[in-house]
């Protein structure tokens, strides 16, 4: 049973728009999301994270909206750049657990 | 820059033969993770340690899979016989032992052909 989804599987977005990528997650337990960036060739490095007792998470141009009710989350990337095309992906944990991992996002920002 | 050290960054073996990778943690962190992603992006938990005792592993790596992380020695993840469907990226992760945020390593691509 997938834990955590994600949608859409890809994303195509102009510089300087928003992009949102969307995420769900099944177990209830969940009290950790963590947003991981992952290009080409190169291992997930984590990007933002948020935990379950807040609903909002910003970063600079990032920025996480949590819904514990609906358990839903989604990442907005502002003011996009070439730069951001990349893969992210979602991922859920609980009390020193494992991380599980959404099946990710494919990001292009064109020029 | 990633301060866990993946080795080989490539591994090409043969149906049938042994693939063994290495992975040192980043310093400090005793709880170092390995995971299989493939060709679709899908991540699955192979097993995980905490200063070189297993915490959880899945079933698969009970068969041809093996791991270890011996004190002072880098980690390791062996494939005894490898099969086409193992061909993937495996990546190392280390954290603290809130096991909250991994640091992953590049990777080491396995082709089994």
């Amino acid at each position: 049973q997938q834990q955590v989804r994600q949608s859409p599987q890809s994303l195509t977005v102009w510089e300087g728009e928003t992009a949102i990528l969307n995420c769900s997650y099944e177990n209830s337990a969940f009290d950790y999301f963590p947003w991981y960036q992952q290009f080409p060739g190169e291992g997930p490095a984590l990007l933002i994270s948020i935990l379950s007792v807040s609903d909002k998470k910003e970063d600079g141009r990032f920025t996480i909206f949590f819904n514990k009710r609906e358990k839903k989350l989604s990442l907005h990337i502002a003011d996009s750049q070439p730069g951001d095309s990349a893969t992210y992906f979602c991922a859920a944990s609980y009390s020193n657990n494992r991380i599980f991992f959404g099946d990710g996002t494919q990001l292009v920002v064109k020029p | 820059n990633s301060k866990v050290i993946q080795t080989p960054r490539y591994l090409v073996k043969g149906q049938g033969q042994k693939a063994k990778m290495r992975c040192i943690p980043e310093k400090g962190h005793p709880v170092v993770f390995w995971y299989q992603q493939n060709k679709n992006n899908e991540f699955k938990f192979l097993i995980n340690f905490q200063n070189q005792e297993v915490l959880q592993q899945i079933d698969m790596t009970e068969k041809r899979f093996s791991a270890e992380c011996p004190s002072n020695s880098p980690c390791s993840l062996e494939i005894q016989s490898s099969e086409a469907g193992d061909s993937a990226l495996y990546l190392c992760a280390s954290s603290g032992t809130g096991g909250e945020r991994l640091f992953f390593g590049h990777g080491t691509k396995l082709s089994v052909l």
